[in-house]
């Protein structure tokens, strides 16, 4: 069972617009999220993370937002440049330090 | 180096053979992942070894998979009797322990079993 699901295998924005990538999840003891880019034939690089005691998470252009009660959370980027054109995982655990379960990712392409 | 490295970067295998994989976590870190990724997928977590704790296995798909940290650094991933299904990238991580969610990644190691 898929745990962590990102639903948009792929999306494509314009250059300096805003980005939205969506990760839904059905493990309510999941109590800390987090975002990695990829690129590829590259690791998966930490881009922000968020605890479940908070709603909304910014760190320069990216800003990460979770809703609880749908079990939903969404990055956004703002404004999107290509050089953020990469996949995009979401990640789920519970507690500290133990495994992520990764979403599949969504692939963003940024136009010029 | 400051990162986490892999190596090989890229293997080839027939099917039946054995292969290990290596991971040199990011100095001072404490705790190593294991992560796969097949084609089209996401990761998927294999094992996790925490200091001088009893290591989570739960995500290795069969016993023909097994891990080993020694020193509390280096780790080696062995496949025995590798099957076409184990072509898959695989990943590892470090994270400086217990109390720290942020994983480190590797670039991988890109497993083809013909």
């Amino acid at each position: 069972d898929q745990q962590v699901k990102q639903n948009s295998p792929s999306l494509s924005v314009q250059e300096g617009r805003i980005s939205i990538l969506n990760c839904d999840y059905t493990n309510s003891m999941f109590d800390y999220f987090l975002w990695y880019k990829k690129y590829p034939a590259e690791g998966p690089t930490f881009l922000i993370s968020i605890s479940s005691i908070k709603d909304k998470n910014e760190d320069g252009r990216f800003t990460v937002f979770l809703n609880k009660s749908a079990k939903h959370l969404s990055l956004h980027i703002v404004p999107s440049q290509p050089g953020d054109s990469a996949v995009y995982f979401c990640a789920a655990t519970v507690g500290q330090g133990g495994k992520l379960i990764f979403g599949q990712g969504t692939e963003l392409s940024v136009k010029p | 180096g400051a990162g986490v490295s892999q190596s090989p970067s890229n293997k080839v295998t027939e099917k039946g053979k054995d292969v290990e994989l290596r991971c040199d976590p990011i100095s001072g870190h404490t705790a190593l992942y294991w992560y796969r990724q097949s084609l089209g997928q996401g990761l998927e977590f294999l094992i996790y070894f925490q200091g001088n704790s009893a290591p989570d296995k739960s995500g290795l798909p069969s016993d023909r998979f097994s891990a080993e940290r020694t020193g509390g650094s280096v780790s080696t991933l062995t496949i025995q009797r590798t099957q076409q299904e184990d072509s898959a990238v695989y990943l590892c991580a470090s994270s400086l322990g217990w109390a720290f969610n942020e994983q480190f990644f590797g670039p991988g190691t890109r497993l083809t079993v013909l």
